[in-house]
């Protein structure tokens, strides 16, 4: 079974320039995450879609971050202008369902460096 | 800071000794899972233990959760080089998963 595909895997910007990361989860899994994790620490939620409707983004930064899940499956994550301090692993994970009880299932990330 | 916090921050062991790392949360939970990180594998996900539920077993693992005390811990047996990792409890409300900061445990050969 293929896992959960994200591309690029590293990405060098410059402050105040834009960036978008893509994913794609495993077949057939309706929740998707996109977790922001910052050196040392644990991953953090942004925002998390159950087929293509968002069921929490109160941890998204709205006035630089967005996000779309088209057609219920792959998912684009932009920042818009980037800062210093987006600097981070951005981590996409899916699951079958979303209400807590299903395991989640992670990509290999990307690794964003605002320069 | 919503995060569920693990402790110790780090620990060191030698191969073949159990490695115990906790976890506290603040608010209610439906369930607790454990997760693995490191630089080959990336997060991968351990054990899921369930609100109503005291233990469950998972090869050498082993996790515990006391939801009056909002805490719970994992015990690894027998411990591996490979076992080398960071180790995260990811707390799941009725949506939301909030990770904790994470055990960096280091298994020596």
């Amino acid at each position: 079974e293929a896992g959960v595909a994200q591309s690029p895997r590293y990405k060098i910007i410059e402050k105040r320039q834009s960036v978008a990361f893509w994913c794609n989860p495993i077949s057939g899994h309706a929740t998707l995450y996109w977790y922001q994790q910052i050196l040392g620490q644990g991953p953090k939620l942004l925002i998390q879609f159950q087929n293509n409707g968002v069921v929490d983004d109160s941890q998204l930064p709205k006035d630089r971050f967005s996000a779309e899940r088209l057609k219920g499956v792959d998912s684009t994550l932009k920042i818009q202008p980037a800062k210093l301090e987006d600097s981070a692993v951005y981590l996409c994970a899916s699951s079958l369902g979303g209400f807590g009880d299903n395991e989640q299932f992670f990509g290999p990330g990307t690794r964003l460096t605002v320069l | 800071s919503q995060q569920g916090e693990e402790d110790p921050q780090a620990l060191s062991i030698q191969e073949g000794e159990n490695a115990t790392m906790n976890c506290s949360y603040k608010t209610s939970i439906n369930n607790l899972q454990w997760y693995r990180q490191n630089s080959g594998r990336g997060l991968v996900h351990l054990i899921l233990i369930r609100s109503n539920e005291r233990e469950k077993h998972s090869g050498r693992l082993r996790v515990t959760l006391d939801t009056s005390k909002k805490s719970s811990s994992l015990l690894i047996t027998a411990s591996r080089a490979a076992d080398t990792a960071s180790y995260f409890c990811a707390r799941s409300g009725t949506y939301k998963y909030i990770f904790g900061t994470g055990t960096r445990l280091k298994v020596l050969a």
